[in-house]
């Protein structure tokens, strides 16, 4: 199983230019999520979704804009890049099942390195 | 009171040491703490995880330890190895928001040979 993959593993973008990174898992999960990963910050919440057609905002959702309209795929934008959204972007997916049953098991992709100029 | 502290930043063993990780939450709705371990260029992946019904669990050379009153709990790394050098994130989740996991900043382990 590939699990979650990420496209792409790496961009550079100038500010202002808009992008759009894509998540796809083969696990037939239900949640979805975006994260950023900043040096000493961790991993914090952009936007994430509980299932295909939803999506709710994370921690930090400034910037960013989301759709799921498969249930396999979650799309991050960024309409207009800022040298803050400089950042390594993971997503990651878990099984509602496992959410019932008190745990949140996230698989994530292997991230995509975004620096903006 | 999301907020899920972690010490400390980045820490270096000898090979054979024993390092450990300390994390802290505030929120009492939290249920469900999980321990995701990060090799460079990958994502999190889980390693261990913990329910506050119980004080100590064990997998392999991990443990983890867990003082509900104090609100506190840590990553024990038995017999440490070089392979073990990776960020290790704490977190935690609450029942009621099962959609959400809340990461802590993570800490840097270099075992050194």
């Amino acid at each position: 199983n590939a699990g979650v993959t990420q496209t792409p593993k790496f961009r550079v973008l100038k500010t202002g230019q808009s992008m759009t990174l894509l998540c796809a898992q083969d696990m037939n999960h239900e949640y979805m999520y975006w994260y950023r990963q900043d040096p000493g910050m961790g991993l914090r919440l952009i936007h994430y979704s509980v299932g295909e057609g939803t999506t709710a905002k994370g921690e930090v959702p400034d910037g960013y804009n989301v759709s799921r309209l498969k249930k396999q795929n979650f799309l991050l934008g960024l309409e207009s890049a800022a040298p803050s959204q400089t950042s390594v972007y993971f997503c990651a997916s878990s099984s509602m099942k496992e959410g019932e049953r008190g745990k949140n098991i996230q698989y994530f992709g292997a991230g995509t390195r975004l620096s903006v100029l | 009171q999301q907020q899920v502290k972690q010490s400390p930043q980045s820490l270096i063993v000898q090979k054979g040491g024993i390092p450990i990780i300390n994390c802290a939450y505030e929120n009492t709705a939290f249920d469900y703490f999980p321990w995701y371990q990060q090799f460079p260029g990958k994502g999190p992946a889980l390693l261990i995880a913990i329910r506050p019904d119980v004080s100590e669990k064990k997998e392999g050379r991990f443990t983890i330890s867990f003082n509900k009153s104090a609100k506190q709990f840590s990553l024990h790394i038995m017999d440490s190895q070089p392979g073990d050098s990776a960020t290790y994130f704490c977190a935690a989740r609450a029942t009621t928001s099962y959609d959400k996991v809340i990461f802590g900043p993570g800490t840097s382990l270099s075992v050194i040979p």
